[in-house]
């Protein structure tokens, strides 16, 4: 089955830096890629997705880039903002059985 | 309702006793995942309902889980004999396939002593 592996667990970034987290998935057959957000206290929150027909996707200050030869995708955050403190999650799936595996979790924190 | 129902929030239960944690998923939402999330790691899959199809329960992590969902929408976890590595919060999540994002519900915090 798929198995998707995360890091790192824990990043610290000042205000305005940018932030990176990286994944790689096992299945290569895997074709959906949802990056999730936990603030403290709440449920997870979809933030950006990407398809596998694709290679990178913007939205504002997130981006996710994704090397389908390598099997590895990656959130980009620029510009950090307090609010962007969180645990993020990555995530793959098959289309045709839409299970959902979650990476391990990404501890984000964004130092005023 | 607007979004996915969980009940009960919380329940604490001793070691032994058998617990039922329910989910009520979006409507018209055919895929629904439950997922366990221990104090600070990450979530971890537990079963995964899409529609008529059988479940893939290749996440359960014993025998003493199992899920139904009746109807093709509410969905019962029931965990028989608790442990106490089975305290955790468990987190349900519905999806319409078109779209593949997940909504997931505020979580039952399960605390067995």
């Amino acid at each position: 089955g798929e198995n998707v592996e995360q890091h790192p667990s824990t990043l610290s970034v000042q205000e305005g830096d940018s932030a990176v987290i990286k994944c790689t998935y096992s299945d290569s057959a895997s074709n959906y890629f949802p990056w999730y957000k936990q603030e403290l206290g709440k449920r997870p929150q979809l933030i950006i997705d990407i398809r596998s027909n694709v290679g990178e996707k913007k939205d504002q200050r997130i981006a996710v880039t994704l090397n389908k030869t390598a099997k590895h995708f990656s959130l980009h955050i620029t510009e950090t903002q307090p609010e962007d403190s969180a645990v993020y999650f990555c995530a793959a799936s098959m289309s045709n059985t839409g299970k959902l595996i979650f990476g391990q979790g990404t501890t984000l924190q964004v130092k005023p | 309702g607007a979004g996915v129902s969980q009940s009960p929030s919380n329940k604490v239960t001793e070691k032994g006793k058998d617990v039922e944690l329910r989910c009520d998923p979006i409507s018209g939402h055919t895929a629904l995942y439950w997922y366990r999330q221990s104090l600070g790691q990450g979530l971890e899959f537990l079963i995964y309902f899409q529609g008529n199809s059988a479940p893939d329960k290749s996440g359960l992590p014993s025998d003493r889980f199992s899920a139904e969902r009746t109807g093709g929408s509410v969905s019962t976890l029931t965990i028989q004999r608790t442990q106490q590595e089975d305290s955790a919060v468990y987190l349900c999540a519905s999806s319409r396939p078109t779209t593949g994002e997940l909504f997931f519900g505020e979580g039952s915090r399960l605390t067995v002593l």
